[in-house]
């Protein structure tokens, strides 16, 4: 299996800031990575998909960029909406699709 | 608007079985561009990828959950379902189902707001 790692398992930031998360496969694969945002109670959203392509309806403060092993999600300039859970996932080895173990980003 | 919803009991005994509903709005589980999948995340924990079907009636499954788990589909009903067997205290978690797509980097471009299990007696 595929593992992936991020880092860090938490962030404290303020409205405003810009933040990077940072996810690293156990082995390339490509630019097959995906980003989510998860909220409690809420169905969970795609950011980014392919390492750097934006999700339609995702505001353009967030972006990924990486290939190979190593990848990062940006968040240019921090909202309140935007404090929540961020996981990655791999597409690379399919059909067994893994995630990261999350980063919770929380209010500084 | 693609929406999903999961629907179930929200409590199961050990030993039982599991079973969950995935009902689509705004999308047709018919679509050959899409597999239906279902995805876990235990308190406190990350997310499990579980498996998923095709409207064909073809799955793909997680090896640490084969043994126990069958999917099906229903395209009259627009829905798709999983069922779990001989559950235990482990299989405690939010389940979500999703929407798989191939040609956005096999990625999960929308979610259900997931329904959470527990299993206990």
């Amino acid at each position: 299996d595929i593992q992936m790692t991020q880092s860090p398992s938490s962030l404290s930031a303020s409205v405003g800031d810009r933040v990077s998360i940072t996810c690293r496969a156990s082995q390339s694969i490509s630019s097959y990575l995906n980003w989510y945002q998860l909220k409690p109670g809420k169905a969970p959203k795609l950011l980014i998909y392919a390492a750097s392509n934006l999700q339609s309806g995702v505001p353009s403060r967030f972006s990924g960029s990486g290939s190979g092993t190593d990848f990062t999600l940006t968040i240019s300039s921090l909202q309140p909406e935007d404090f929540a859970t961020y996981y990655c996932q791999q597409s690379y080895s399919t059909p067994l699709y893994t995630f990261g173990q999350g980063t919770k980003l929380e209010i500084k | 608007q693609v929406q999903l919803q999961e629907s179930g009991p929200g409590l199961v005994k050990p030993s039982q079985t599991l079973s969950l509903t995935c009902t689509v709005s705004g999308a047709s589980v018919s679509s050959d561009d899409y597999y239906w999948s279902w995805i876990r995340q235990p308190p406190g924990k990350g997310l499990e990828w579980i498996g998923y079907i095709y409207y064909s009636g073809s799955t793909s499954t997680n090896p640490s959950l084969k043994s126990r788990l069958t999917l099906s589909v229903d395209t009259f009903k627009n829905q798709f379902s999983l069922m779990l067997t001989s559950v235990t205290a482990a299989d405690t978690a939010v389940y979500y189902c999703a929407r798989l797509g191939r040609q956005h980097g096999y990625s999960f471009d929308y979610w259900g707001q997931g329904t959470l299990v527990t299993v206990s007696s």
